[in-house]
């Protein structure tokens, strides 16, 4: 199947800064990717879709100042946190389609931050 | 918006089916999926119904009804590597984005 790459697999940030996490389809392109959110034992709360060369469709209630999506091309898309506080701290985590109508998305290894 | 539920926790035993279900409440959707999540990792792709009825996967099926907003994904001969978390997921909108449930977690138990 596809694959998707998403690092880094783990970071620790000071509160205060921003962090940038990428996420890469590494066989095929993705022209819609997504990001989740998920806090421990919870669900996966999609933040925002990221589609490549337009503005990112945030979900409501997310903040997109705050989290900044970027998908300059078929197969990167990055988000950032900006001014990281420690409620900010969770496991992100992406996924894309490989361009077909099926259900499947692929997803990243996710990315957990730590915000001190 | 959207709301997809699920019972939190199942048990069962090894070698048995069970069976976990999935309500909705949506305006309008293209189809249905199953996740399976293991503690740490990243989804895996399960099904996808974008009809109504049942498909079948191996020891998975899946199965949709649209007039009962009602789903559910099936897992026959449990064996222990099956305790995972297991999500619902609606695909809509012009992006045909994915939005999970609630999530069930199984423990498979000898």
């Amino acid at each position: 199947g596809a694959v998707v790459s998403q690092h880094p697999s783990w970071v620790i940030c000071k509160s205060g800064t921003s962090v940038k996490i990428e996420c890469r389809s590494l066989d095929f392109q993705a022209t819609t990717m997504f990001w989740y959110r998920q806090f421990p034992k919870q669900s996966l709360m999609l933040m925002a879709t990221s589609n490549e060369g337009s503005k990112a469709t945030y979900e409501q209630g997310v903040e997109k100042d705050k989290f900044l999506i970027n998908h300059a091309s078929l197969t990167l898309s990055t988000l950032t946190v900006t001014s990281a506080h420690p409620e900010d701290s969770s496991f992100y985590i992406c996924s894309a389609r490989d361009g077909l109508l099926t259900g499947e998305l692929f997803f990243g290894e996710g990315s957990r931050l730590t915000v001190l | 918006g959207q709301s997809l539920e699920q019972p939190s926790e199942v048990t069962a035993v090894e070698g048995a089916i069970v069976q976990i279900n999935c309500t909705y409440q949506t305006s309008g959707f293209y189809g249905l999926s199953w996740y399976q999540q293991h503690d740490g990792g990243a989804p895996t792709f399960l099904s996808y119904n974008a009809l109504d009825g049942l498909e079948e996967t191996g020891r998975f099926s899946s199965f949709l009804s649209r007039s009962d907003s009602y789903g559910y994904l099936l897992l026959q001969e449990l064996q222990m590597k099956d305790s995972a978390s297991y999500f619902c997921a609606l695909h809509s909108g012009g992006y045909q984005k994915v939005t999970f449930g609630t999530g069930t977690k199984l423990q498979v138990i000898p």
